[in-house]
């Protein structure tokens, strides 16, 4: 069973500071990774992707993946109140399927 | 502006109740999913469908049924509704082959009393 591990938090960072919000997963063959945002009674929206090691930059977000240590982070500068939400992880699994993560809540406090 | 909606944001049925939670797209995607959520499970898949008339059990089917009659519609069916069916029903869709751009819902919270 391919698997998705993320600490469900919540993770409370002060406004202006940097969130890092991180993701393991089992599958050694996967090749892209998505995290998603999810407000509080809304649906999941896609943020970011990554596929390939390294970092992957975005505006506010950077996208970290090492496929050795099976890791993808997220990173999100100079954070605001309007971040807080829950994040998601998502790895794809055959073809065209997608495993989630359970989510890690992020609050910024002014 | 691409488009997923439910047929309700919220529902409340009694146990034993035939349900039925209806999605549409309007983006002429082929592929369709419904998940639904549950506080510290996260997102599991009940049911996806590749094409009209085709679907295939996701990771918790039991319970539930789906139908893909016409390609923009997807619909979920509790056949005969527990306590334990209640959640946030999402539904998603995306291109064959696009997996990056999985687009949802608004999504349906169900309550079975």
């Amino acid at each position: 069973q391919k698997e998705v591990e993320q600490n469900s938090g919540p993770l409370s960072v002060p406004e202006g500071a940097i969130a890092s919000l991180n993701c393991t997963y089992s599958d050694r063959g996967s090749q892209s990774f998505f995290w998603y945002r999810q407000y509080s009674g809304k649906s999941p929206e896609l943020i970011m992707s990554i596929y390939s090691n390294g970092d992957k930059e975005d505006g506010r977000f950077t996208a970290q993946l090492n496929k050795a240590s099976q890791y993808v982070s997220l990173l999100i500068r100079d954070s605001q109140p309007s971040d807080s939400a829950t994040y998601l992880c998502a790895v794809p699994y055959n073809t065209d399927k997608l495993i989630f993560g359970t989510g890690t809540r992020l609050q910024v406090f002014p | 502006d691409v488009k997923v909606t439910q047929s309700s944001r919220y529902l409340v049925k009694r146990t034993g109740e035939k349900v039925f939670l209806e999605c549409v797209q309007d983006m002429d995607h082929e592929n369709m999913f419904w998940y639904r959520q549950d506080p510290g499970l996260g997102l599991r898949l009940i049911y996806f469908s590749y094409d009209v008339k085709m679907k295939e059990k996701g990771d918790i089917p039991e319970g539930y049924s789906v139908s893909r009659e016409k390609k923009e519609r997807f619909s979920l069916i509790l056949e005969s509704a527990s306590t334990n069916q209640t959640s946030m029903y999402l539904c998603a869709s995306h291109l064959a082959g696009e997996l990056y751009e999985q687009y949802f819902g608004p999504g349906t919270r169900l309550t079975v009393t």
